[in-house]
C-alpha cells in the first residue's frame, strides 16, 4: 500500500492561515489524495481529495505537486473549530478493483486564540 | 437526520461476554465499513460489506462477525470479549467500493470498554 508522511504535531493562531504537509512519493497514477479531519471525540469527516489538479471546496483548498509526491492541506483561516488530527491519505487498490481508505497516524493541528 | 448512526456511544462490559454493536446509514449508500481505533488513535478498517456482501476482510479474529441484513445496516457481533478489544468502533458508508473518489461517511463511534 501506498504510504504518507506527515508531521505528527503543528499549531496556529487563530484566523491566520495553515498549510498541512503531506509526502507520498510511492504514489501511483490512479491513486487519489484524500484529507480527512478528525475533530475530539468525533468520527473522521471527510475534507477534500484530489488526483492531479489543485481542488478548492468550502472547508479548505488541496494543493499537489506535480510530481504528485507530495501534497499540502490549506486551511484559510484557521479557527478553534479547526483544532483536529487531519488524516492524509491514498485510496489502496486491491482486487476485484476495490479500495479502501487506510489511515496513517496524521497530524494534530493546535490552534491557539 | 444523522446520516451514519451508530448504537449504543458507550459499551463497557465484562470479559468473556458477548456483545453487538449496530449501525444504520440513511444515505442510500450500497457500501459499509467497520473500523477500529486503538489506545494509540491509530484508524485500522476491519470489515467492508457492498450490497450486504462481505468484500474485505482484514484478518479479524472469528470472535468478530459483522452481519448486513440490509445495505442500510451493518451490525458487528463480538463473541467472548477480551481486554485487548477495548477501542472505539466507528461504523462508515460511502456509494462504491469501486470509486477513488469516493467519501466516506463515518459514525460518531462506539467505544467500547471490556473490564
Amino acid at each position: 500500500d501506498a504510504k504518507t508522511t506527515q508531521p505528527n504535531s503543528m499549531e496556529s493562531n487563530e484566523e491566520e492561515p495553515v498549510h498541512l504537509p503531506c509526502n507520498h512519493s510511492t504514489i501511483s497514477g490512479t491513486d487519489y489524495i484524500h484529507w480527512y479531519r478528525q475533530l475530539p471525540s468525533q468520527g473522521p469527516e471527510y475534507v477534500i481529495h484530489g488526483l492531479t489538479s489543485n481542488v478548492n471546496n468550502r472547508m479548505a483548498s488541496l494543493a499537489i505537486a506535480e510530481d504528485r509526491k507530495s501534497s499540502t492541506l490549506i486551511l484559510h483561516r484557521a479557527t478553534l473549530r479547526d483544532a483536529a488530527v487531519y488524516y492524509c491519505i491514498l485510496r489502496a487498490v486491491f482486487s476485484g478493483g476495490y479500495n479502501k481508505l487506510i489511515f496513517g497516524a496524521g497530524t494534530r493541528l493546535a490552534v491557539h486564540p | 437526520d444523522t446520516a451514519v448512526s451508530q448504537t449504543p456511544k458507550y459499551l463497557v462490559t465484562q470479559m468473556g461476554n458477548d456483545k453487538s454493536i449496530k449501525c444504520e446509514q440513511n444515505l442510500g449508500h450500497d457500501t459499509m465499513y467497520w473500523y477500529k481505533q486503538d489506545s494509540k488513535k491509530f484508524l485500522k478498517i476491519m470489515f467492508s460489506y457492498n450490497n450486504k456482501e462481505l468484500i474485505i476482510n482484514e484478518t479479524v479474529p472469528n470472535r468478530f462477525s459483522p452481519k448486513s441484513p440490509d445495505k442500510a445496516h451493518l451490525n458487528l457481533h463480538i463473541n467472548s470479549l477480551e481486554l485487548g478489544d477495548s477501542a472505539v468502533y466507528f461504523c462508515a458508508s460511502s456509494q462504491d467500493l469501486r470509486a477513488g473518489n469516493e467519501k466516506l461517511f463515518f459514525g460518531s463511534g462506539t467505544q467500547l470498554s471490556v473490564l
